[in-house]
């Protein structure tokens, strides 16, 4: 099982859809969870921060679930600027080893 | 007022030849990152410092050699280059510890290797 597994998409939804991704982690252990995007030929920009009892920022809600391993990103009423691929990051200990373990991305198209 | 920036954008060489990569961030962050991005868009971490101190040294070629004169900037030195080490490096910041805005990395702009 990866580290880190995403559905890759693409997702393809009209402007003003609602959209969730959903990612899973294998280490029951892990510490911290992140949501970034990254725009074709950019850098990773982060989204947010994933709280345990989950956290909204303006159209975007994250949400953990360490029961089932699983961290998942809602975005309502999509725009054409939200069009990305989104990647789900997680830190797997607290240690002085800060590594963390990106999914390979969930691509988003919004089309008008 | 870039917070994690790095030089040169683009980088164009042939193989064999012996590059760096700089980068510097003004976060006041005590953790620096090497990333490595190829053209399946896998981001896969190189190495990281903190405060000056390597932490994290990943399955990379000895090719390979970062450095850290300070906490605020990270270099990356790369050997006999070779047609595989194409790609988009980025390098990241984050600050260690807990609580909100802990490990949270920053990204530069990625610099984009091509070798001939």
């Amino acid at each position: 099982r990866k580290e880190v597994e995403q559905d890759p998409g693409p997702f393809n939804v009209p402007e003003g859809a609602t959209v969730a991704f959903n990612c899973t982690y294998s280490n029951s252990a892990s510490q911290s969870f992140f949501w970034y995007r990254q725009d074709c030929r950019k850098e990773p920009k982060l989204l947010m921060s994933v709280y345990s009892s989950g956290n909204e920022d303006g159209r975007f809600t994250a949400q953990l679930n360490r029961a089932s391993q699983y961290i998942s990103l809602l975005i309502r009423d999509s725009k054409l600027s939200d069009s990305a691929t989104y990647l789900c990051v997680v830190m797997p200990n607290a240690g002085n080893n800060r590594k963390l373990i990106w999914g390979l991305g969930t691509s988003l198209a919004v089309n008008p | 007022d870039t917070a994690v920036s790095q030089t040169p954008k683009y980088l164009v060489t042939q193989m064999g030849n012996d590059k760096s990569i700089k980068c510097e961030q003004n976060l006041g962050h005590d953790t620096m990152y090497w990333y490595k991005q190829d053209s399946k868009k896998f981001l896969k971490i190189m190495f990281s410092y903190n405060n000056k101190e390597l932490i994290i040294n990943e399955t990379v070629p000895n090719r390979f050699s970062p450095k850290s004169p300070d906490k605020a900037h990270l270099n990356l030195h790369i050997n006999s280059l070779e047609l595989g080490d194409s790609a988009v490096y980025f390098c990241a910041s984050s600050q260690a510890g807990q609580g909100a805005g802990r490990n949270e990395q920053y990204f530069g702009p990625g610099t984009r290797l091509t070798v001939t």
